[in-house]
């Protein structure tokens, strides 16, 4: 089977750093993107690595682990608005078709 | 680049009615795909096109579901006799084939069944 597993939430305060786990376990592995989706939003694309390494992108960076088949998200001088669920999936190649599976989420909760 | 649009945003229906969904996506791509979310969960994948081929169903997708791309522009899903099973956010995303890693996604489809 496909899965992602990724923690059900997370609480920080404002400033601070928080880091989002994903471990994985796919047919096909063609890279780990992040996806932030507030509440009654849409998806939005963070972030993605499809090499080992880490991806900077101002406060937020991701890292991946091939070997591991694993994968985080960092989130850097958290502000309120970051308060979101945050969605690791991985891109399936399968079929041609480049279909995402993503986790559960992760409920990310911004205190002052 | 006005971005993906879903059409209706909401709707409520009655158990056995059929029901049409509408995405237009981002004009130059030519990659379109619906996912299903039900609350807590992340997307799942329903089905994608390339231009207006069908190119891939999930087992999810039952016979009650269909989908379309005529001109390989607008994308419609139906589901016909629809269950309380069926309520879920009906999300589309985007892309051109060379933009691998970033699905651009539509605001949804929220759709509640009686």
């Amino acid at each position: 089977g496909q899965s992602l597993e990724q923690p059900s939430e997370v609480t920080a305060v404002e400033g601070a750093i928080v880091q989002i786990n994903c471990t994985y376990q796919t047919s096909g592995f063609y890279g780990l993107s992040w996806y932030q989706q507030h509440d009654g939003g849409a998806p939005t694309f963070l972030s993605y690595n499809a090499l080992d390494g880490l991806e900077e992108t101002g406060r937020f960076s991701s890292f991946l682990s091939r070997s591991d088949s694993y994968g985080y998200l960092l989130l850097q001088e958290l502000q309120m608005k970051d308060s979101a669920s945050y969605f690791c999936a991985v891109r399936d190649e399968e079929g041609q078709g480049g279909k995402l599976i993503f986790g559960q989420g992760t409920e990310l909760s911004v205190k002052p | 680049d006005t971005g993906v649009s879903q059409d209706p945003r909401h709707k409520i229906t009655k158990r056995g009615q059929n029901v049409t969904f509408r995405c237009d996506p981002i004009s130059e791509h030519n990659r379109l795909y619906w996912y299903r979310q039900t609350l807590g969960q992340g997307p799942e994948f329903l089905t994608y096109f390339q231009n207006e081929a069908q190119l891939e169903k999930s087992r999810l997708l039952s016979d009650r579901f269909s989908a379309e791309r005529p001109k390989g522009s607008f994308s419609t899903l139906e589901i016909q006799r629809t269950e309380q099973g069926d309520s879920a956010m009906y999300l589309c995303a985007s892309r051109t084939s060379g933009q691998q890693e970033t699905q651009y996604f539509g605001p949804g489809t929220r759709l509640l069944v009686l």
